[in-house]
């Protein structure tokens, strides 16, 4: 049971490029999220996913797309990077009163 | 869901019990205190949470006041590894699949 897992771990990209960060969970957990970290901040929420095939906006939506593309797996795109999309994002799932989350993917835009 | 207070940064010397306080002084009847924290940086971890009894398991105690406008996380023996950011969330309804929102939470020390 690996639990909730991300790739890559790290990455960077010029400004401009693109990239999907993937998730999966083998919880069975129906509602997936992902979440952005700024150093020295708390996780904002960018998209979440109560079910397989619904997909809705949190706190930081803009410039990011997501795609639940089954019941395990929630990806995050990004169509056209920014410097101000350096960050680590975690994904999560919930089980019945608590979310699981990944070890995060530490991006750095340049 | 309620604003949550919570002091910046605190102490606490290895084998003694550490005391997190956090403060929701607007919390609604039907909004539960969880808590969070997250080691370094890897990904939060899920501790405990409560409506309005104690609670207890084998990570941490939970103990919240009457009024439900402030609660105490209790790591009872702390060690090296709890050193650690605490959050304190105060989420409308018990099922796992609420949206969190995270403060700036507690970053705790442990002094050897």
């Amino acid at each position: 049971n690996a639990g909730v897992t991300q790739t890559p771990k790290f990455q960077v990209l010029k400004t401009g490029q693109s990239m999907t960060l993937q998730c999966a969970q083998d919880m069975n957990h129906n509602s997936m999220y992902w979440y952005r970290q700024d150093p020295g901040m708390g996780l904002r929420l960018i998209y979440y996913s109560a079910s397989e095939g619904t997909t809705d906006k949190g706190e930081v939506p803009n410039g990011y797309n997501v795609s639940r593309l089954n019941k395990r797996e929630f990806s995050l795109r990004l169509e056209s990077a920014a410097p101000s999309q350096t960050s680590v994002y975690f994904c999560a799932s919930s089980g019945p009163y608590e979310q699981y989350f990944g070890p995060g993917t530490r991006l750095t835009v340049t | 869901d309620a604003k949550t207070t919570q002091p910046p940064s605190m102490d606490c010397a290895e084998g003694r019990a550490a005391n997190l306080p956090c403060n929701h002084s607007t919390i609604s009847g039907n909004e539960y205190v969880y808590w969070y924290r997250q080691i370094h940086s890897q990904g939060p971890q899920y501790i405990i949470h409560g409506l309005k009894n104690n609670e207890t398991n084998e990570m941490a105690s939970l103990i919240i006041t009457e009024d439900r406008k402030s609660s105490t996380l209790i790591l009872p023996h702390a060690t090296l590894r709890d050193t650690a950011v605490y959050y304190c969330i105060a989420l409308g309804g018990y099922f796992g699949n609420e949206k969190l929102t995270f403060g700036t939470g507690t970053r705790l020390t442990i002094i050897p």
